[in-house]
């Protein structure tokens, strides 16, 4: 059964700062997707990585993927306030099925 | 461009009553699924379906029916309702291997 553990569970950094959201898997996958949920809100398609090495950036984020570690890291760059909201990252179990991770608070500090 | 679509966004239920919850996608995919959102818990499959007249178990289907009638819509149904159950339910579409699109959320309070 496919576990999806992201960490850490809330970060609180300043303006300007780096910092990296990691999400690790138990089993195989070959595709994982990075979501953003703003409070009371639903969830904006961040990322989809697809193979072994993807890479993808927008903005201040980057999304990377490594299937053989299964792992999945999310970069920020130089944070600002409007990053703050909660980060989910998603693996593709089967053909079918996305499961979640249980997600990290971001609050980026002025 | 209405995308997905749940009905309603917020319900009341007393302990033992039913619903059904609607989620309607006009994007032609053929993957719906219905999920469940608690604090500190992520986002938890309840029941999926990969096509008209096909659907499958999630993660925690217990307690919970679903129905594809037509494609364009996925029925998530309570039969009688728990306070476990209270929770955001949130629908989401996808064509293949490509990303989900999620719907505004129902909040559902049984009491």
């Amino acid at each position: 059964e496919l576990k999806v553990e992201q960490n850490p569970l809330f970060l609180s950094m300043q303006e300007g700062k780096n910092y990296t959201i990691y999400c690790n898997y138990s089993t195989t996958s070959d595709r994982l997707y990075w979501y953003r949920q703003d409070p009371g809100k639903s969830l904006e398609s961040l990322f989809v990585l697809l193979s072994n090495g993807a890479v993808k950036q927008e903005g201040r984020l980057m999304a990377s993927l490594d299937t053989k570690a299964r792992l999945s890291t999310l970069h920020i760059t130089a944070a600002v306030h409007d990053l703050s909201a909660t980060y989910f990252c998603a693996v593709g179990a089967g053909t079918y099925k996305y499961i979640f991770g249980t997600g990290t608070r971001l609050k980026v500090l002025a | 461009n209405a995308g997905v679509t749940q009905t309603p966004k917020f319900r009341v239920l007393k302990t033992g009553q039913s619903m059904t919850l609607l989620c309607a996608q006009d994007m032609n995919h053929e993957y719906m699924y219905w999920y469940r959102q608690d604090p500190g818990m992520g986002l938890r499959l309840i029941h999926y379906s990969v096509g008209e007249g096909t659907t499958a178990k999630g993660e925690v289907p217990d307690g919970y029916n679903v129905s594809r009638l037509k494609k364009q819509n996925f029925l998530l149904g309570l039969e009688s309702a728990a306070p476990s159950q209270t929770s955001v339910y949130f629908c989401a579409s996808g064509p293949w291997i490509t990303e989900a699109f999620f719907g505004q959320g129902t909040r559902l309070t049984v009491v």
